[in-house]
């Protein structure tokens, strides 16, 4: 139980084009997802949290409107990167936290390495 | 601020000795605690959690972590190093309840033949 998947595993676009990342709960229901970025040889940083519903809270420092996240159902969570450019370049994780007891464990998905030329 | 720290960036081991991965978190209450493991080009996958209750948990793969409040750790453990182990850990806490995950900056561990 508790999978987590994403798509695209991988995706290259061109810079100035947009780019739509899927998570999904696959046998639970998660009210809450995260967006994580990972560059490379460097630890996960938290990049908004969203909630089923309602509008994400970003962390400091991430563009809102550069890193569109839409969790419009309690099994789907996108992160669309408006305009890409080369420095958006990275490896973007989500997470999902099922309600309930076990609302301190977080399941990762497999992650998006996404390459903008 | 509440904060995990890993020592040690890169900790490279004997295939068959003793793998110890050191983490320590600064937070003032107990957190819930967690160790990651990463290999290349894929996502988390949890090695083991400690929540509450008995303070050495054991997880997959023959991984062991032990919660000591007195010195804020929760090392990560294993007797015996395989080559298969040879990845990226990251240790992690929710400090609250329901919060969100505080990582810290990952140990590369390499396993030599």
């Amino acid at each position: 139980g508790a999978v987590v998947s994403q798509h695209p595993s991988r995706v290259i676009c061109k810079s100035g084009t947009s780019v739509k990342i899927e998570c999904r709960s696959l046998d639970f229901q998660a009210t809450t997802m995260f967006w994580y970025r990972q560059f490379p040889k460097q630890s996960l940083m938290l990049m908004a949290t969203s909630n089923e519903g309602s509008k994400a809270t970003y962390e400091q420092g991430v563009e809102k409107d550069k890193f569109l996240i839409n969790h419009a159902s309690l099994t789907l969570s996108t992160l669309t990167v408006t305009s890409a450019h080369p420095e958006d370049s990275s490896f973007y994780i989500c997470s999902a936290r099922e309600p309930g007891r076990n609302a301190y464990e977080q399941y990762f998905g497999p992650g998006t390495r996404l390459t903008v030329t | 601020a509440q904060s995990v720290t890993q020592l040690g960036s890169h900790v490279s081991v004997s295939e068959g000795a003793l793998v110890l991965l050191r983490c320590n978190y600064s937070s003032s209450v107990p957190p819930y605690l967690f160790w990651y493991v990463q290999y290349p080009n894929q996502g988390l996958q949890l090695l083991l959690k400690y929540t509450t209750g008995a303070t050495l948990v054991k997880g997959i793969n023959g991984f062991e972590a032990e919660f000591k409040k007195s010195e804020t750790s929760f090392h990560l453990t294993k007797p015996s190093a395989h080559m298969s182990d040879a990845a990226e850990y990251f240790c992690a806490a929710c400090m609250e309840y329901g919060n969100k995950l505080v990582f810290g900056a990952g140990t590369i561990l390499r396993v030599k033949s």
